[in-house]
């Protein structure tokens, strides 16, 4: 059975320091999709990122950044400089082989607070 | 606006009432999903359709939840005879490849 676990459930931070979101999953999937998404407080789920289990290039996007690490089955997030607009639940989430067109699976989030 | 809407926002409604749920994809979308979500957990698949024909079914979907997607556009979801455990976020998303969400249902049974 597929399985996400974010094991920090809340985070705060001061405004302009760097933080990192963990997640860890479990699939018996040779073949997976890994996303993050970001709940703000108005509630609609944002999407941020997909990666295939092949890619494990890490990946920069602007203030953002993404480490996949298939030897420890973690893809963890990165927000550099962090604003209060980054405040928000974060999720991480795992699909089977068929891109992102299958029902995700979803970790228990991680709430930040940033704070001026 | 070309996003995913829901119909209602919110619904408060009496335990043992049923309720009806509706979501608008993205038009050029074929996949739908349900997912509900409660507070301080990730959303949780409900079921999920390609165009009219529904693929998988959770088993958190009760015989008391229904959903259909009778043309291949918008989709319907019933709770009958609503529990107070009912009450969560109701989130519906479609995709092409990526899921794009709707702002949800929050649904309250008292």
């Amino acid at each position: 059975a597929q399985k996400v676990t974010q094991a920090q459930t809340e985070i705060s931070v001061v405004e302009k320091e760097d933080v990192t979101l963990d997640c860890v999953y479990e699939t018996r999937d040779t073949t997976y999709y890994l996303f993050w998404y970001k709940q703000p407080p108005s509630g609609e789920l944002v999407f941020l990122i997909r990666r295939n289990s092949f890619d494990e290039q890490n990946e920069i996007s602007g203030r953002y950044s993404w480490n996949f690490q298939k030897s420890t089955s973690s893809f963890n997030f990165t927000i550099t400089a962090s604003q209060v607009v980054d405040s928000a639940v974060y999720f991480c989430a795992l699909s089977d082989p068929d891109s992102g067109n299958t029902p995700l699976v979803f970790g228990k989030g991680t709430r930040l607070s940033v704070i001026a | 606006d070309t996003g995913v809407s829901q119909d209602p926002r919110h619904k408060i409604t009496k335990r043992g009432q049923n309720v009806t749920f509706r979501c608008d994809p993205i038009s050029e979308h074929n996949r739908l999903y349900w997912y509900r979500q409660t507070l301080g957990q990730g959303p949780e698949f409900l079921t999920y359709f390609q165009n009219e024909a529904q693929l998988e079914k959770s088993r958190l979907l009760s015989d008391r939840f229904s959903a259909e997607r009778p043309k291949g556009s918008f989709s319907t979801l019933e709770i009958q005879r609503t529990e107070q455990g009912d009450s969560a976020m109701y989130l519906c998303a479609s995709s092409l490849i990526d899921q794009v969400f709707g702002p949800g249902t929050r649904l309250t049974v008292l």
